[in-house]
């Protein structure tokens, strides 16, 4: 089993531009979660996704972020513009609808 | 709304030696428990989960946790601790009635020679 996949595992760019994260959560699993961990806050929900459908985005900090999940193995986290408080590391999770998450080595993403 | 409580920012610790870090939740429903390990620049990892049944839960790695839910408490414990087990431990919790994990900040264990 490859575990969740998440791409790039690095990304750095400037101030202003599109960033687009993205993960394929473990073959079967119906449900995937995207986190964002910073030292100030720790781990964060964005969004909830359940047999490919957004359930909860209440925890995605404004209209800058959006996500989508147009199939069941492959989802995007979208930021533009990016600004340099959305210096993190963000985190792809998966679930097959046991209690537990599995998550991904996360995107570590600098915007200068 | 539930939360998480982890008491300990930092915990040093020889190796050989038992370690305690401690998990405090909140919540008014019934609760399911886990915690997590996290090694320098890697995802989280499961190491042992509570969701019902016998209150002490043995996980990977050597640990284990007791749930106390008259403590509200799900302290992670090993009797002896590696070099090797240096890490961030996240205690998190989830209510019976929805899907959201909330975590706690966190406890950096350093296993020191």
């Amino acid at each position: 089993d490859a575990g969740v996949i998440q791409s790039p595992r690095h990304e750095v760019t400037e101030m202003g531009q599109e960033v687009t994260l993205r993960c394929k959560p473990i073959s079967g699993h119906n449900s995937l979660f995207w986190y964002r961990q910073t030292m100030m806050r720790g781990l964060e929900l964005l969004i909830y996704f359940n047999n490919n459908v957004p359930i909860d985005d209440s925890g995605m900090p404004e209209d800058r972020f959006s996500a989508k999940m147009p199939n069941a193995s492959f989802s995007t986290l979208k930021i533009q513009p990016s600004e340099p408080r959305d210096s993190a590391v963000y985190f792809c999770a998966s679930s097959s609808g046991a209690r537990e998450q599995y998550f991904g080595p996360g995107t570590r993403l600098t915007v200068t | 709304a539930q939360s998480v409580t982890q008491l300990d920012s930092q915990v040093p610790v020889f190796e050989e030696a038992p370690v305690e870090l401690r998990c405090n939740y909140s919540s008014s429903v019934s609760v399911y428990l886990f915690w997590y390990v996290q090694y320098p620049n890697q995802g989280l990892q499961l190491l042992l989960k509570y969701l019902s049944g016998s209150t002490l839960v043995k996980g990977i790695n050597g640990f284990e946790a007791e749930f106390n839910k008259s403590q509200t408490s799900f302290h992670l414990r090993k009797p002896s601790v590696h070099i090797s087990d240096t890490a961030e431990y996240f205690c998190a919790v989830s209510e019976s009635s929805n899907y959201k994990l909330t975590f706690g900040k966190g406890t950096l264990l350093t296993v020191n020679p």
